[in-house]
């Protein structure tokens, strides 16, 4: 089992680029998962969905982040214009459960370090 | 709303000795209780959940945790700590009501010296 899959493992960029990170969860998972972890705020809740669907994203700060699940195997998050107070790392998990059963456990893949200068 | 507390930032502890990494939450009826592990530059990784049932829960590698709904606590421990414990450790607590997000504490930075 390869696990949770993110790219890139790092990412540098200037203010005002575009910036899109990249998920592959474990085959077979019904949930998905971004976080933002920075010292300051620990480790936010950005947006899950469940089976493709967004469920829940009352955690991305603002219009100038995206999410998308097209199919059971991917998602991306997408920054745009991207902004030095976006520097942290982002990960993506999975759950094998749908997003009702709350005891499931969420897997955690490496994360993406990202900073923009 | 769900909340967790880890009230140290951290926590040292000799190789050998016992060691506890504290927790308390607060949420609306019966929690889910969880406590992840974070190594440098990785994911977290799952240790142990508390869902119901025996208060005292065991994880992967001899860790445990137990649930106290009386003082709302959540602590890790473990009876002999390991140099390679030393880790960033999060508690995370949801309700069992509805929808609700997994909501992560702070973390508590382990140190276990030789």
């Amino acid at each position: 089992d390869a696990g949770v899959i993110q790219s890139p493992r790092h990412e540098v960029t200037e203010m005002g680029q575009e910036v899109t990170l990249r998920c592959k969860p474990i085959s077979g998972h019904n949930s998905l998962f971004w976080y933002r972890q920075t010292m300051m705020r620990g480790l936010e809740l950005l947006i899950y969905f469940n089976n493709n669907v967004p469920i829940d994203d009352s955690g991305m700060p603002e219009d100038r982040f995206s999410a998308k699940m097209p199919n059971a195997s991917f998602s991306t998050l997408k920054i745009q214009p991207s902004e030095p107070r976006d520097s942290a790392v982002y990960f993506c998990a999975s759950s094998p459960g749908l997003a009702g059963v709350l005891q499931e456990t969420q897997y955690f893949g490496p994360g993406t370090r990202l900073l923009v200068l | 709303a769900q909340s967790v507390a880890q009230p140290e930032d951290q926590v040292n502890v000799a190789e050998g000795n016992p060691l506890t990494v504290k927790c308390t939450y607060s949420v609306s009826g019966n929690p889910y209780l969880f406590w992840y592990v974070q190594y440098p530059n990785r994911g977290l990784q799952f240790l142990l959940k508390y869902i119901t049932g025996d208060n005292l829960v065991k994880g992967s590698y001899g860790f445990e945790a137990e649930f106290n709904k009386s003082q709302t606590s959540f602590h890790l421990k473990k009876p002999s700590a390991l140099v390679s414990d030393s880790a960033l450790y999060f508690c995370a607590v949801r309700g069992v009501i509805g929808f609700q997000k997994l909501v992560f504490g702070t973390g508590t930075r382990l140190l276990v010296s030789p």
